[in-house]
């Protein structure tokens, strides 16, 4: 069975710093994995996606995420955040296989970027 | 172009009442996919349609059902309403059924069950 841990609930941080929102998963086979954001009184939109090739991925609004197999890991990073990137963000795994066709979701990170 | 849209907004219902929600998707989309989504947690999936046959379907009761009509637009049904069905429902559409297309989401219909 497939599960999907988000170390962090909550994450502050200043504006223009960098930051790290942390994902890990565990499947018994291969995975797609995504990066989703959700603002206030929104759905959910996709910011960037790994299915295959290199392991550095870069998504919308200046995210980028690394997939580390060994590790079981799919780190979502930003160099500098603004204030607009306040949101929930969501790490999501999907296993390979067959009619594969459901997302499976960890608990979200809310990130607040303080002025 | 129109994204995924969902009707109503929001809703609310006693224990006991049965629900349908509304999905249309994306123009050109056939696949359909819904989530429930309680408050403080990630989505969870409830089904997955594509061309109209159910293709997926989550650890959700038969209380859960759902239909995608020729036009690829999709209702969720609830039956028997529990308290524990308060939550955020999306859908999500892609334009086939297979996982690496992205799935492009609605705003969500809000249910309270009272």
């Amino acid at each position: 069975a497939q599960s999907v841990t988000q170390l962090d609930s909550q994450v502050p941080v200043f504006e223009e710093a960098p930051v790290e929102l942390r994902c890990n998963y565990s499947s018994s086979v291969s995975v797609y994995l995504f990066w989703y954001v959700q603002y206030p009184n929104q759905g959910l939109q996709l910011l960037l996606k790994y299915l295959s090739g290199s392991t550095l991925v870069k998504g919308i609004n200046g995210f980028e995420a690394e997939f580390n197999k060994s590790q079981t890991s799919f780190h979502l990073r930003k160099p500098s955040v603004h204030i607009s990137d306040t949101a929930e963000y969501f790490c999501a795994v999907s296993e390979i296989e067959a009619g594969a066709n459901n997302l499976f979701f960890g608990t979200g990170t809310r990130l607040t970027v303080i002025p | 172009d129109a994204g995924v849209t969902q009707s109503p907004t929001h809703l609310i219902k006693t224990r006991g009442q049965q629900v349908t929600l509304r999905c249309s998707p994306i123009s050109g989309h056939k696949s359909v996919s819904w989530y429930q989504q309680v408050l403080g947690q990630g989505p969870q999936f409830i089904f997955q349609y594509y061309e109209k046959e159910e293709r997926g379907r989550g650890n959700f009761p038969d209380r859960f059902s759902a239909r995608q009509f020729p036009n690829y637009s999709s209702e969720l049904n609830v039956n028997a309403l529990l308290l524990g069905d308060s939550a955020l429902y999306l859908c999500a559409s892609s334009p086939y059924g297979g996982v690496p297309y992205e799935q492009y989401f609605g705003p969500g219909t809000r249910l309270t069950v009272t």
